[in-house]
């Protein structure tokens, strides 16, 4: 899987988009962009992925660099229960054994 | 129940100890997947089930011993652990299907200290 590059840290005011963004300048054509996220004390939640067009659904927008390079999660109208841990991954989609190689993260604090 | 449950949530074991993790998935997925997540250190994959067979074994000690005796159950079975396997272990599940986005859900953990 290709190597992802993420702020260890954000915050963002309630009420106002979280943008947050996600470097992956080696990724391969086949390679799709998945992010998750964890709140603390709980498992990961998937929220969208994506291989060249923009993503949207009911929880978050994935836009992807016309590259490829680099993805911006948006959180169109933050809440105070979107702080979290947030994870970007590429991946094969058809890679046998599916699995997922968490990084870092971006820890998002969202402040009343 | 729904989606994916883990127990116990909370475990105390000693090092001379054997105790086992369960994990159920409600959502008639094909694959199961072991993670180990340690303070402030990233989500390690451990083990993956596809279709009942295990895939991947990700260079774990065998004081760690996976079973999964059918699609929807999947156990982590521990003997003789270190303090440093204190951890949350998670449980996630996913639909293989080629082709297709195969988004794993995840279980709410089981929070592992070894004293």
């Amino acid at each position: 899987d290709a190597k992802t590059t993420q702020p260890p840290s954000m915050d963002c005011a309630e009420g106002r988009a979280a943008n947050l963004p996600c470097n992956h300048s080696t990724i391969s054509g086949n390679e799709y962009v998945y992010w998750y996220r964890q709140i603390h004390s709980q498992g990961p939640q998937y929220i969208i992925h994506g291989l060249k067009n923009n993503e949207t659904n009911e929880m978050a927008s994935l836009i992807i660099t016309e590259d490829r390079k680099s993805s911006t999660l948006i959180l169109p109208h933050a809440t105070l229960r979107d702080t979290a841990v947030y994870y970007c991954i590429v991946r094969v989609l058809n890679n046998a054994g599916n699995m997922l190689t968490f990084g870092g993260g971006t820890r998002l604090m969202v402040k009343p | 129940e729904t989606g994916v449950t883990q127990t116990p949530r909370h475990l105390v074991m000693g090092m001379t100890n054997k105790k086992s993790l369960k994990c159920e998935q409600h959502l008639g997925h094909n694959a199961m997947y072991w993670y180990k997540q340690s303070a402030k250190k990233p989500l390690e994959l451990m083990f993956v089930y596809s279709l009942e067979e295990r895939v991947e074994n990700n260079s774990v000690p065998s004081r760690f011993s996976p079973e999964c005796p059918n699609s929807s159950h999947l156990f982590l079975h521990l003997h003789t652990l270190q303090p440093e396997d204190s951890a949350l272990y998670l449980c996630a599940s996913s639909q293989d299907r080629q082709g297709f986005g195969y988004e794993q859900y995840f279980g709410p953990g089981t929070r592992l200290t070894v004293t």
